[in-house]
C-alpha cells in the first residue's frame, strides 16, 4: 500500500515553456502533498505544500506564481513550472500524506521524481 | 533555528558489517523521526519512523534508536550488504507541522 506516482519521469523543454508534473496516490487519499525540489548531492528542499480543495502554502522563497499548484482531488496534485528557464533545471519530487489513523498517515510516500531539463 | 546533521557525507564499509548512521538535531522537539532510503534519480523510500516516546525499533536488518535527550537518532544496518548502498536521509517533525525537515543525507557504500 501506499504508493505514489509521477508523470512524466523526464522532459526536456524549451526555455519559456510552461510544464505540468502530475503526482497521484494510487491506493490511499492523500489530504496532503507536498513538493520538493532536489539538487545534485543535496538534500530535499520543500517548495510547497498543499492540501485538498484549498490554495498551497508556498516555503519562503519560492516564487507562487512560477510553480502553481493544483491540489484538486484527494489522490491529484499538479506542480505546473511555468515560463521555464534553464535555472528551473532539477529533479521534482512530490510526496503524499494519508489522513490521521488512516494508510499512508504520519508518514510522506515519495512518487519516483521527475527530471526536467530546460533547454 | 532549526537544525539537522547527518554524519560525513559518506560512509564506506565491508560487506557483513554493521553500518551505523547519526542524525543530530537542535533547536527541535520533533514528533516523530523518519529515515528514507534514496537511490540515485529515485524518490526517497520510507524505511521507519520511531515516535518521541520510543526508544528503538527494527525491522528485518535495520534498527533505530531516538533519544530525545540527546536529540539523536541512530540507524544500523546489521550484515550489511552491497545492496544496502544508497543515501539514507534522516527526517524530523513536530506535533503541529504537518511537513518534515529533512537532513542533507548520508551515502553508505558496502563494499563485496
Amino acid at each position: 500500500g501506499a504508493v505514489v506516482s509521477q508523470h512524466p519521469s523526464r522532459v526536456i523543454c524549451k526555455s519559456g515553456t510552461s510544464v505540468k508534473i502530475e503526482c497521484r496516490s494510487l491506493d490511499f487519499q492523500a489530504t496532503t502533498m507536498f513538493w520538493y525540489r532536489q539538487f545534485p548531492k543535496q538534500s530535499l528542499m520543500l517548495m510547497a505544500t498543499s492540501n485538498e480543495g484549498s490554495k498551497a502554502t508556498y516555503e519562503q522563497g519560492v516564487e507562487k506564481d512560477k510553480f502553481l499548484i493544483n491540489h484538486a482531488s484527494l489522490t491529484l496534485s499538479t506542480l505546473t513550472v511555468t515560463s521555464a528557464h534553464p535555472e528551473d533545471s532539477s529533479f521534482y519530487i512530490c510526496s503524499a500524506r494519508g489522513r490521521s489513523g488512516g494508510v499512508g498517515a504520519n508518514t510522506q510516500y515519495f512518487g519516483p521524481g521527475t527530471r526536467l531539463t530546460v533547454l | 533555528s532549526q537544525k539537522i546533521e547527518q554524519n560525513s557525507e559518506a560512509l564506506n564499509i565491508q560487506e557483513g558489517k554493521t553500518a551505523t548512521l547519526t542524525c543530530n538535531y537542535t533547536n527541535y522537539s520533533p514528533a516523530y523521526l523518519q529515515w528514507y532510503r534514496q537511490d540515485p534519480g529515485r524518490g526517497p523510500v520510507f524505511l521507519l519512523l520511531i515516535r518521541e516516546n520510543e526508544k528503538e525499533k527494527r525491522k528485518e536488518r535495520l534498527k533505530v534508536t531516538f533519544d530525545t535527550t540527546l536529540k539523536q537518532s541512530l540507524f544500523h544496518i546489521t550484515a550489511s550488504q552491497p545492496a544496502d548502498s544508497a543515501t539514507y536521509l534522516c527526517a524530523l517533525e513536530g506535533t503541529n507541522a504537518g511537513k518534515s525537515t529533512f537532513g542533507d543525507g548520508t551515502t553508505l557504500t558496502v563494499k563485496p
